[in-house]
């Protein structure tokens, strides 16, 4: 089975920020990826897929990269209300897999 | 606008089984893939299986083969959710979610349902 590793597993940024997260699978999904983020309490929300595609009605600074192994999610500006756990998936196969998360808190 | 609504908390005793609903309202149900995906609490999210209403065949997680059961009903536009021999670490809020493309089985979920938190105590 292909093993998604997020990292970090947690980081702390300032307001205005630029924020990365990376993703990496252990063997190639092409730009089969999607992020998504989730609130304390709440329902995930799909931020982007197809590794770089904003979902409709996502705000502009969230974007992502990448294709193969290695992806990105970056957060060109944290807002406060950005503070919330963020996932990746991959969905190359039938057999669909998150990564561990990643925490994101407001220093 | 296409939403999910689950049925409510359950709370059930090691051993014994629990069925989850995710009823579609407002859209198009049987041509797009519904996912069953749990989260225990404090942990990340993990993918158990998902299912193509119009097809009727599911597919599951390797973990959970042979204890999950994924079914759909078209004619009310709901999906369910069966896992048997509950364990304490089936403690979870398990979720559905709708497939972003229409007849793909595999792909990112747009839409989710707001939870079933089931807990499995003696």
């Amino acid at each position: 089975d292909i093993q998604m590793t997020q990292s970090p597993s947690s980081l702390s940024a300032s307001v205005g920020d630029r924020v990365t997260i990376t993703c990496r699978a252990s063997q190639g999904i092409s730009n089969y990826l999607a992020w998504y983020q989730q609130k304390p309490g709440k329902v995930p929300k799909l931020l982007i897929y197809a590794a770089s595609t904003l979902q409709s009605g996502v705000p502009s600074r969230f974007s992502g990269s990448g294709s193969g192994t290695d992806f990105t999610l970056t957060i060109s500006s944290l807002q406060p209300e950005d503070v919330a756990t963020y996932y990746c998936q991959k969905y190359n196969s039938a057999l669909l897999t998150f990564g561990g998360g990643t925490k994101v808190e407001i220093k | 606008q296409v939403q999910l609504v689950q049925s409510g908390a359950e709370v059930k005793k090691p051993g014994s089984s629990v069925k989850v609903s995710c009823k579609a309202s407002g859209g198009t149900f049987s041509s797009y893939a519904i996912s069953w995906v749990r989260q225990a609490p404090g942990q990340g999210l993990e993918w158990m299986g998902g299912i193509i209403p119009i097809f009727g065949t599911a597919n599951y997680a390797q973990k959970f083969q042979g204890r999950v059961t994924i079914t759909a009903d078209e004619s009310t536009s709901t999906a369910y959710m069966e896992l048997s021999s509950l364990r304490s670490e089936d403690t979870a809020v398990y979720y559905c979610a709708r497939v972003l493309e229409l007849l793909i089985a595999q792909g990112a979920f747009d839409i989710w349902g707001q939870g079933t938190m089931v807990t499995v105590s003696s």
